[in-house]
């Protein structure tokens, strides 16, 4: 069963631009992950946020995690084409099972 | 980084045969491994998560029979596609862990077309 639900489903914005994604989860976990997914790839893991984190940062990617509202967000700034791909938010509730959402495409035009 | 493998990469096959993929470890032993199907524009379904020696686990709806997964080793898992119909035309991607905190592996994945 899936577990994240991801918001927006697609999302088209200008190069240069901030693009924000966010997730919503329903029950306890051990860390929430966010991976990109080029079209017809394989899944690339961008970050992975504890749920005693409130927030992580990696390169142009930053991450926030609010465990009392079960959501997280993913914020992607100074967007360029090649971040062009689908964004999917997973969440481990422990025993190393992951529960993906259905995730967001995001297109940058150049 | 872990390197995680998938064989085929993509495969076509005619409805009623079976097709096996393989997903091994390159350089860690995986305790354990996860099989998910992808439909287009769709996001991952985990279908059985298999433990080194042991029984798959099959999340509801998935057929045992029909998906059958073997883990016989640290560095090898196959699910085999029985009986295949155009409906199980997908991607399967597996996913390896060695049990350590928050490590886990993806493989590249493996779409099935089957006419």
């Amino acid at each position: 069963s899936q577990q994240g639900e991801e918001d927006p489903q697609a999302l088209s914005i200008q190069e240069g631009e901030n693009a924000t994604m966010n997730c919503s989860y329903k029950t306890s976990i051990n860390n929430l992950q966010w991976y990109r997914q080029n079209s017809g790839r394989g899944l690339v893991h961008l970050i992975l946020i504890r749920s005693n984190e409130r927030e992580k940062h990696s390169g142009r990617l930053r991450v926030t995690l609010d465990t009392s509202k079960k959501s997280s967000s993913l914020l992607i700034t100074a967007s360029r084409a090649a971040d062009t791909a689908s964004y999917f938010c997973a969440t481990d509730e422990g025993y190393s099972t992951l529960t993906f959402g259905k995730g967001t495409m995001l297109l940058v035009s150049p | 980084g872990a390197v995680v493998s998938q064989h085929p990469s993509w495969v076509i096959c005619k409805s009623g045969t079976s097709v096996k993929i393989e997903c091994r470890s390159l350089d860690f032993q995986a305790t354990t491994m996860f099989w998910y199907r992808q439909f287009p524009k769709q996001s991952l379904m985990l279908m059985a998560t298999s433990n080194e020696g042991s029984k798959a686990t099959y999340e509801q709806g998935v057929e045992k029979d029909k998906f059958l997964i073997n883990h016989a080793s640290l560095t090898l898992s196959t699910l085999t596609v029985t009986s295949a119909h155009p409906e199980d035309s997908s991607f399967y991607i597996c996913r390896a862990s060695d049990n350590g905190p928050y490590e886990q592996y993806f493989g590249p994945g493996t779409r099935l077309t089957v006419t």
